[in-house]
């Protein structure tokens, strides 16, 4: 089956700082879908990304589905950004989603 | 409106026991997934409705798993005979998508099931 493999496993910032956390995934897919999962273990949607690139506030992704890779951006990071963060892809005829193995980010004051 | 819904947000069973997970996807969502996450890892699937039909069962663990979906909507996931390895976050979503489409999927709470 498809692997989704992130980078890095673990990133510790300082406030204000920017980052760059990978997704690579071994296969073409029809859906990409970013996740921050919160100290209370709720998962919020960040981004549908399949392709190209989509911006919210200080967060923006980009998707490059021909070398199969994500990259989500995080600029000016806040304490309220620690957790972790997920890509989940969705492939083929089948509806769910596989998750990668997470980055988690802790962001200090 | 309002999102996906799980209860109860935690459950403690014993040994042997059977518990049933509830979700309320959200208004006019076709699609409905069950995930399990382990704790430090990612959510796996589990099972996957349309309407009210099961239509993927593949990453259901073994037969004491069951889940059911018999009007569309409300989805419960009972799981018989707990075992200490069930113990595990069991996360519902819930999509616009009908098999073959791809919408977003947006995900509840979660329950937080320990077996003691």
């Amino acid at each position: 089956g498809i692997q989704v493999e992130q980078s890095p496993p673990d990133l510790i910032l300082q406030e204000g700082a920017n980052s760059t956390l990978r997704c690579n995934f071994s296969d073409s897919v029809n859906n990409l879908q970013w996740f921050h999962q919160n100290p209370w273990g709720q998962l919020i949607n960040l981004f549908y990304i399949p392709s190209g690139t989509k911006q919210n506030g200080r967060l923006s992704a980009t998707t490059v589905a021909t070398e199969r890779y994500s990259l989500l951006y995080i600029s000016s990071s806040q304490t309220t950004d620690s957790g972790v963060y997920f890509c989940a892809v969705l492939s083929g005829a089948t509806n769910k989603l596989i998750f990668g193995t997470g980055t988690l980010l802790a962001v200090q004051p | 409106g309002a999102g996906v819904s799980q209860s109860p947000r935690y459950k403690v069973a014993k040994r042997g026991q059977d518990v049933a997970l509830r979700c309320d996807p959200i208004s006019g969502h076709v699609s409905l997934f069950w995930y399990q996450q382990a704790l430090g890892q990612g959510p796996e699937f589990l099972t996957y409705f349309q309407n009210e039909a099961q239509l993927d069962k593949s990453g259901l663990p073994s037969d004491r798993f069951f889940a059911e979906r018999p009007e569309g909507s409300v989805s419960t996931l009972k799981i018989q005979r707990t075992q200490q390895e069930d113990s595990a976050v069991y996360l519902c979503a819930s999509s616009r998508a009908v098999a073959g489409g791809s919408y977003e999927q947006y995900f509840g709470p979660g329950t937080r099931l320990t077996v003691t």
